[in-house]
């Protein structure tokens, strides 16, 4: 079966660097998306990758191996607007996207 | 107005009403789809819309039932639900159903309670 696996939760400090992994088995591969979710809003999108390697996009980065099924989102200068959960999701052979559960980010003063 | 809109917010029916969510995007993208929020679960799938013809459809309950009058606008009606039933139901679009980085638009969700 295809599988997401993220972590339920994990809590920062403020101004500290977060690294949230994602790994994945899928049938096929055709990318790999974080979104953003706070609490009673809609999920945003915050990056694509679909080649090994990092993207970087301001305060946030995300990178994939494609040979190890793993993904990390890295948020580095958290500020307390961080807190919300990560989706992971992949997109399938059928361009169908798999999710995990979510990881709840908690940060802390 | 702009994004995805989704109406309404929040709702709570009996297990005998029938009561319908709506969902409009204005970003002239060509398909729509409803997911299932759960607390602590994946997102599930439940209808994709392509230029308003209804490609999947994964095993869902037929006491949810979809309407994709356009491509701006799809429905989820609903009747005879069950308690399990109770969730945040979204609506997203994307530019199209089978390109690899078009990412999803998310509406605010439909919180759905169901006594």
């Amino acid at each position: 079966g295809q599988n997401i696996d993220q972590p339920t939760e994990m809590t920062a400090t403020e101004g500290a660097i977060v690294q949230i992994n994602c790994t994945y088995q899928t049938s096929g591969f055709n990318g790999l998306f974080w979104y953003q979710q706070h609490a009673g809003e809609a999920p945003t999108f915050l990056s694509y990758n679909v080649l090994d390697g990092l993207e970087e996009k301001g305060r946030f980065s995300s990178f994939l191996s494609r040979s190890k099924g793993y993904s990390y989102l890295l948020l580095k200068e958290l500020q307390m607007k961080d807190s919300a959960s990560y989706l992971c999701a992949v997109k399938d052979s059928n361009y169908q996207l798999i999710w995990g559960a979510g990881t709840k980010l908690i940060i802390k003063p | 107005e702009t994004g995805v809109t989704q109406t309404p917010r929040h709702l709570v029916m009996g297990m005998t009403n029938k009561k319908s969510l709506k969902c409009e995007q204005h970003l002239g993208h060509n398909a729509m789809y409803w997911y299932k929020q759960s607390a602590k679960k994946p997102l599930e799938l439940m209808f994709v819309y392509s230029l308003e013809e209804r490609v999947e459809n994964n095993s869902v309950p037929s006491r949810f039932s979809p309407e994709c009058p356009n491509s701006s606008h799809l429905f989820l009606h609903l009747h005879t639900l069950q308690p399990e039933d109770s969730a945040l139901y979204l609506c997203a679009s994307s530019q199209d159903a089978t390109s690899g980085a078009g990412e999803l638009f998310f509406g605010e969700g439909s919180r759905l309670t169901v006594l």
